[in-house]
């Protein structure tokens, strides 16, 4: 059965550093997302993508914050300055037409 | 008006038991309400979902109940097994987003 992937599992980075999160969709999806959640709490929306544009975005997402599909099967999300309050699990997600979403394993994001 | 309230946060059940979990919205632009289980370690996995003009849906054990003047829906688990033991979402769609519920933990004692 096809599945969203996500790398790296686990990610360690520096106060103020970038970091990259990928994912490959399911691969005749048109319709991709992140989400993150903080230890302990709900997921919660980031970002919506369609047709190589931000369809919605949550206040969260804010300038430090962009997503990018760099070719047919990756899609990528970029924290430009890390803070110590993005740490969280971070959620791929991505769908074809109708309305289920599949979500993707999580990157575990600690910053320190 | 976006949010997803669920209850109870923690439940136990003994094995062959009823497991219930309650969620309420109040945004009526809702249209899609999905349940996810998350499994430690994992990413949540879609369970189970209704649209608002269905009032039950039942798939083996797993049923949602919803009451649409409530605003209220549920998810029964009929006959819980240890291996049911995971973290329950309940969601609400919106505008192509899901906007989900705290979760709740269910245990199921062997």
């Amino acid at each position: 059965e096809p599945e969203v992937t996500q790398t790296p599992s686990h990610q360690v980075t520096q106060m103020g550093q970038e970091v990259i999160l990928r994912c490959v969709p399911i691969s005749n999806h048109l319709y991709f997302y992140w989400y993150r959640q903080i230890l302990g709490q709900k997921v919660e929306f980031l970002v919506s993508f369609y047709n190589n544009e931000i369809s919605e975005k949550s206040e969260i997402f804010d300038d430090q914050f962009s997503v990018e599909r760099p070719d047919g099967s990756n899609f990528t999300l970029k924290i430009r300055s890390t803070k110590l309050e993005d740490s969280a699990m971070y959620f791929c997600a991505s769908r074809f037409e109708g309305e289920t979403q599949y979500f993707g394993p999580g990157t575990r994001l600690l910053v320190l | 008006q976006q949010q997803v309230k669920q209850s109870p946060q923690s439940l136990i059940v003994q094995k062959g038991g009823i497991s219930i979990i309650n969620c309420a919205y109040e945004n009526t632009a809702f249209d899609y309400f999905p349940w996810y289980q998350q499994f430690p370690g994992k990413g949540p996995a879609l369970l189970i979902a209704i649209r608002p003009d269905v009032s039950e849906k039942k798939e083996g054990r797993f049923t949602i109940s919803f009451n649409k003047s409530a605003k209220q829906f549920s998810l029964h688990i009929m006959d819980s097994q240890p291996g049911d033991s995971a973290t329950y979402f309940c969601a609400a769609n919106r505008d192509d987003k899901i906007i989900f519920g705290k979760g709740t933990r269910l245990h199921i004692l062997p």
